[in-house]
């Protein structure tokens, strides 16, 4: 299976909540990380969360962190037009003594008047 | 202002060329990485470098290949070896360490093959 996944469609209305969902599987992973992707460009950091941490709240963004079960999530509050985007779940794989940066599939958000 | 870039944004490349794909940072980065971007597949590791003159191979890197002779450059090159060049390519940059290191992406650069 996949290192990182996640749902690859969401739909909102202006102005509502958009939860975003990923799964990861390296256990180690001692940082998780949300990109954004606006189309036809690279990707940026939106926030990242430490794994000794259960939630990380910034402005309208809250990631919360259920290390038991691997699981992360991205809420969006009060969703705008603008946040349409792909936004990409990330963990750091440790490989050969080195951190390689994996990405999931991402999740198109698509924001709706 | 620091930064990674890649150039072309754009490259059309006819069946059975080399192409060449540049990738700069002046970020005092160690690490850098590329990806491979299809519609629906998210980003598949290609190659990746964590210091000068070495390099390792990612998930997909055949009918790729790259060179680290500079810390700041680290071209890919697209050979006829790779059957299905069509996507967007990605080059991405971070300070190693166990710290929280992010990687920093370039802004894309988009290759059809015509």
């Amino acid at each position: 299976g996949e290192d990182v996944e996640q749902s690859l469609f969401l739909s909102v209305r202006e102005g509502d909540s958009s939860v975003i969902n990923c799964t990861y599987t390296d256990s180690s992973s001692t940082y998780l990380y949300w990109y954004k992707q606006e189309p036809g460009a690279g990707l940026q950091l939106l926030t990242y969360i430490f794994s000794n941490m259960d939630m990380k709240q910034d402005q309208r963004l809250t990631v919360l962190l259920n290390k038991k079960d691997k699981h992360l999530s991205l809420r969006i509050a009060d969703t705008q037009t603008g946040d349409s985007a792909i936004y990409f779940c990330a963990e750091r794989r440790a490989s050969g003594g080195s951190y390689i940066p994996t990405f999931g599939r991402g999740t198109s958000l698509i924001v709706h008047p | 202002d620091g930064g990674i870039t890649q150039s072309p944004k754009y490259l059309f490349r006819k069946e059975g060329q080399n192409v060449t794909l540049s990738c700069e940072q002046n970020l005092n980065h160690d690490a850098m990485y590329w990806y491979r971007q299809d519609p629906g597949q998210g980003l598949r590791l290609i190659y990746y470098s964590q210091i000068v003159n070495d390099f390792q191979k990612g998930d997909i890197a055949e009918g790729y290949s790259v060179s680290r002779e500079k810390k700041e450059s680290f071209p890919l090159t697209v050979t006829s070896a790779q059957k299905n060049p069509t996507a967007f390519y990605l080059c991405a940059s971070r300070s190693p360490g166990t710290g929280n290191t992010e990687a920093f992406f370039g802004q894309g650069t988009r290759l059809t093959v015509v």
